[in-house]
């Protein structure tokens, strides 16, 4: 089955870019989803195939893909910014929806 | 306002069933594929289960296959979820999600209801 890989942790200073990776075998051929999640709440839909920010969602949100490695960027980091990032692809094969397993984003 | 409503969590002992649904407004609910998705305590979302906007296409992940049984009502805007079998490891909040029109992803998810399996 297909795996994606993402870090446990990931700092970043305030009002600096926090970059979250999300790895997996060729995910640059797949479209790539990521949500955020506070504590206690629902996750939250911020990128969309790959790069696509949902309505609502600040533009400091941004994401890349290629190769074997998706990327979440938030740009300008803040305090709110503070959640767990989950990435997420479809894999056909298996007729799966397949999450990663989490990266909690910590602002210094 | 597009909202999803779950319910039905309960404590459950080991072997038992138990029946989630999730409420749908605000939106065309038969125009939507939905899912359920369960976060165990302290751990990381795990998809459960998928069903297509009529019904007719259904997915599970390995770890329901054959316990889990997904279906929905379009004429009651609702989605369900039937679990036999429970195991301790289905311990989790059951979230229901939908999928964004034109092209996978859940844009949509309800606040959970939690299903707690012990004896």
């Amino acid at each position: 089955s297909y795996e994606l890989t993402q870090p446990l942790s990931v700092s970043v200073a305030l009002g600096q870019t926090a970059r979250i990776p999300c790895g997996g075998y060729n995910i640059g051929g797949k479209d790539v989803h990521w949500y955020q999640q506070k504590p206690a709440q629902a996750p939250v839909l911020v990128i969309y195939a790959d790069n696509n920010r949902p309505s609502g969602i600040p533009e400091r949100f941004s994401g890349s893909n290629s190769g074997n490695t998706a990327t979440l960027t938030i740009s300008r980091a803040q305090a709110g910014d503070e959640s767990d990032y989950y990435c997420q692809v479809w894999d056909p094969t298996a007729a799966d929806w397949v999450f990663g397993g989490g990266t909690k984003l910590t602002v210094l | 306002e597009v909202q999803l409503v779950e319910s039905g969590g309960d404590l459950v002992q080991p072997g038992g069933s138990l029946r989630l649904s999730c409420s749908a407004s605000g939106f065309t609910f038969s125009n939507y594929k939905m899912n359920w998705v369960r976060q165990a305590p302290g751990k990381g979302l795990e998809w459960v289960s998928y069903i297509s906007s009529s019904g007719s296409t259904i997915y599970y992940a390995d770890s329901v296959q054959g316990r889990f049984t997904i279906s929905r009502d379009n004429a009651e805007n609702s989605l369900y979820l039937q679990i036999h079998s429970l195991r301790a490891e289905d311990t989790a909040v059951y979230y229901c999600a939908r999928e964004r029109l034109g092209g996978a992803a859940f844009d949509f998810w309800g606040q959970g209801t939690v299903v707690t399996v012990s004896s």
